[in-house]
């Protein structure tokens, strides 16, 4: 079973809307958890990065919250922009060897 | 700072055939790392160091030879290339803080085509 899983796997909104990835997770415990944004072709820049205690962590126009009694994370993406058109992975780092979600894949058209 | 780099950005090569990615770091960060990339598929650790001459191994390995000589300098060697190792290839760096490593910047990456 996949340690973490993400939903959406991909993701079409209107530009300017509002929109919710989620990430599910087995790992525990753990250093911490970040998102990142990886456009196409290049490689992925951290958005966020929450540590187990820790319940939301903002970044501009992107909000991390996390669950630990679910086991649960999110990235709300408010008014979206086309640039944020990008691949949003869910990492977590139980120890030195991180873990990477398979991604959701975010396409935002005018 | 140039942040990570790696060379090459792409590089076509014929079955057993062997050669090396470089990656390099000029932030002083003592966590390295290098994943692969395959379509569809999230990032998988293949080989990651906590510090100048320490290595281990990630969830994917095989195949793959990894040193850290220095601080600034990770380099992978494919031992005998396969059309498997076909994929991108990333390498990341960055501080370690309590049980693991803080946030990662990541090179640009190397397109590998093995044939």
């Amino acid at each position: 079973k996949n340690q973490v899983e993400q939903s959406p796997q991909s993701l079409i909104i209107l530009e300017g809307k509002n929109c919710t990835l989620q990430c599910n997770y087995t790992v525990s415990p753990f250093s911490n958890l970040r998102w990142y944004k990886q456009d196409t072709g290049r490689g992925p820049v951290s958005l966020t990065i929450m540590t187990f205690s820790e319940n939301t962590k903002s970044n501009g126009r992107y909000t991390a919250t996390l669950d630990a009694d679910t086991k649960q994370s999110s990235l709300h993406i408010t008014a979206s922009q086309l640039s944020d058109s990008a691949s949003y992975i869910c990492v977590l780092a139980p120890d030195d060897k991180v873990i990477f979600g398979p991604g959701t894949s975010l396409s935002v058209i005018p | 700072n140039a942040g990570v780099t790696q060379t090459p950005k792409f590089q076509v090569l014929k079955t057993g055939q062997s050669m090396t990615l470089q990656c390099a770091q000029d932030m002083n960060h003592e966590y390295m790392s290098w994943y692969r990339q395959d379509p569809g598929m999230g990032l998988r650790l293949i080989h990651y160091s906590v510090g100048a001459g320490i290595t281990d191994q990630g969830e994917v390995p095989n195949g793959y030879n990894v040193s850290r000589s220095t601080t600034e300098d990770f380099p992978l060697r494919l031992l005998s290339a396969a059309p498997s190792q076909t994929s991108v290839y990333f390498c990341a760096s960055s501080y370690r803080i309590a049980g693991g490593p803080s946030e990662q910047f990541f090179g640009p990456g190397t397109r590998l085509t093995v044939l």
